[in-house]
């Protein structure tokens, strides 16, 4: 089956430039994460989304940050007034719901901020 | 706060060699360790969950091994290939309402043939 897809993959954005990264989850997981990789660093949560809802936003760095799960299958997360500094891969996972479930994750998106 | 660290940062191999990394992390409150493979421009994958202390797990090439009185797990690649070439990612989730994965920065396999 299909796994999680995100888009697009590279995006290559002017400072103060608004962008918007999609994420297509596997059907019918429940959870969905998105998370920050900067270069030389793992993976850093920003987000989570149990179905429709935004149940944790403690890792968005800034208010220039928003994410949405609106039908709670895709999601988008948006950055307002891109900085240099948001320049990283944007990783998204999915997973059913409960303790033992495996998260599996897209591609990313690698944003360039110039 | 949680942390956890991986070593080391990066590993240049000759096809052939078999080879080892470690994740650290905090022994108390622990649940369960993800181990991932990224290879560049694909999704990182996972490779083993682990969940009791003295976990051993395999597969093909790969296995892993997990200690949580002391906090820490090994992976071991023998005899590499260089498709074996990505960065190995471990995780600790949170114990929260969200699961969200900790990462290590990540260990940098270069396999050369």
């Amino acid at each position: 089956g299909a796994g999680v897809s995100q888009s697009p993959r590279y995006k290559v954005a002017k400072r103060g430039q608004d962008v918007a990264l999609r994420c297509d989850p596997i059907s019918g997981h429940v959870s969905l994460f998105w998370y920050q990789q900067a270069l030389g660093q793992g993976p850093e949560f920003l987000t989570y989304f149990q179905n429709e809802a935004q149940l944790d936003k403690s890792g968005l760095p800034s208010d220039r940050f928003f994410a949405e799960r609106p039908e709670g299958s895709v999601s988008t997360l948006k950055i307002q007034r891109t900085q240099q500094e948001d320049s990283a891969v944007y990783l998204c996972a999915s997973s059913l719901a409960g303790l033992h479930n495996e998260q599996f994750f897209g591609p990313g998106t690698r944003l360039t901020v110039l | 706060i949680l942390n956890v660290e991986q070593s080391p940062q990066s590993l240049h191999v000759q096809e052939g060699d078999s080879t080892n990394f470690t994740c650290s992390f905090p022994s108390s409150n622990f649940y369960a360790l993800h181990w991932y493979r990224w290879e560049t421009a694909k999704s990182p994958e996972a490779l083993f969950v682990m969940t009791l202390n003295g976990d051993e797990k395999k597969k093909g090439r790969i296995s892993a091994t997990l200690n949580t009185k002391e906090g820490y797990s090994y992976l071991y690649i023998k005899g590499s290939q260089p498709e074996d070439s990505a960065t190995y990612l471990c995780a600790f989730p949170r114990m929260d309402s969200s699961y969200k994965l900790i990462f290590g920065s990540g260990t940098r396999l270069l396999v050369r043939p």
